[in-house]
């Protein structure tokens, strides 16, 4: 099965300081991946979907300038956290869409952010 | 908005239950829907897919879906659960043609399963 990973599995970091979580594809080109929050006991709310060679495109009340994403080829898109804060912390989760109509989305192991 | 409305929050079975899990979406145009399983510290899985055609869809380890598109629906069932079932379920919808991909998730059923 297609495989996608992330890293770092588990970040601190202090407040006001930048994180960056990479998301790969391991078995086959993402032309397309999405980035999704998940809090506690909650489902995913995606945040952004993560073009190759375009910019990305946000959901509505996601700041851009807050989570910068970069898909510098077809297999690793990374999303960077600005200047965290503590109500950043949270679950992190990539998704790469494969397929014909890029119609199914295989996830990576997501990367706890814990911003103190 | 679009929105999907998982009825469960928290479902409680013994081993060889039957499990139905609820789910309905409220998209009224063409959808692909989906449900992917996460166990326990472990990456969220597809479970299996409902595109286009059989309304009843078959996926892995025993669990099958039906799409009733009257009713807005696409109930997860599975005949005999077992203690390895226990996990957080997802159902989730695409808009189809398109749309980008996005999946919009519903809020998770966690399962438990006594043994």
């Amino acid at each position: 099965g297609a495989v996608v990973s992330q890293h770092p599995s588990r970040v601190i970091c202090k407040s006001g300081t930048s994180v960056k979580i990479e998301c790969r594809s391991l078995d086959f080109q993402a032309t397309t991946m999405f980035w999704y929050r998940q809090f506690p006991k909650q489902s995913l709310m995606l945040m952004a979907t993560s073009n190759e060679g375009s910019k990305a495109t946000y959901e509505q009340g996601v700041e851009k300038d807050k989570f910068l994403i970069n898909h510098a080829s077809l297999t690793l898109s990374t999303l960077t956290v600005t200047s965290a804060h503590p109500e950043d912390s949270s679950f992190y989760i990539c998704s790469a869409a494969r397929g014909v109509s890029q119609e199914t989305q295989y996830f990576g192991p997501g990367t706890r952010l814990l911003v103190l | 908005a679009q929105s999907v409305s998982q009825h469960n929050h928290h479902v409680i079975l013994s081993e060889a239950a039957s499990l139905e899990l609820g789910c309905n979406y409220s998209y009224g145009g063409t959808v692909n829907l989906f449900w992917y399983v996460q166990y326990p510290g472990q990456h969220l899985q597809l479970l299996l897919k409902y595109f286009s055609g059989d309304p009843l869809v078959k996926g892995i380890k025993g669990f099958e879906a039906e799409f009733i598109k009257s009713k807005f629906s696409f109930n997860l069932r599975k005949p005999s659960v077992q203690w390895s079932d226990t996990a957080e379920y997802f159902c989730a919808v695409m808009r189809g043609y398109n749309q980008g991909g996005k999946l919009i998730f519903g809020q998770g059923t966690e399962l438990s399963v006594k043994p």
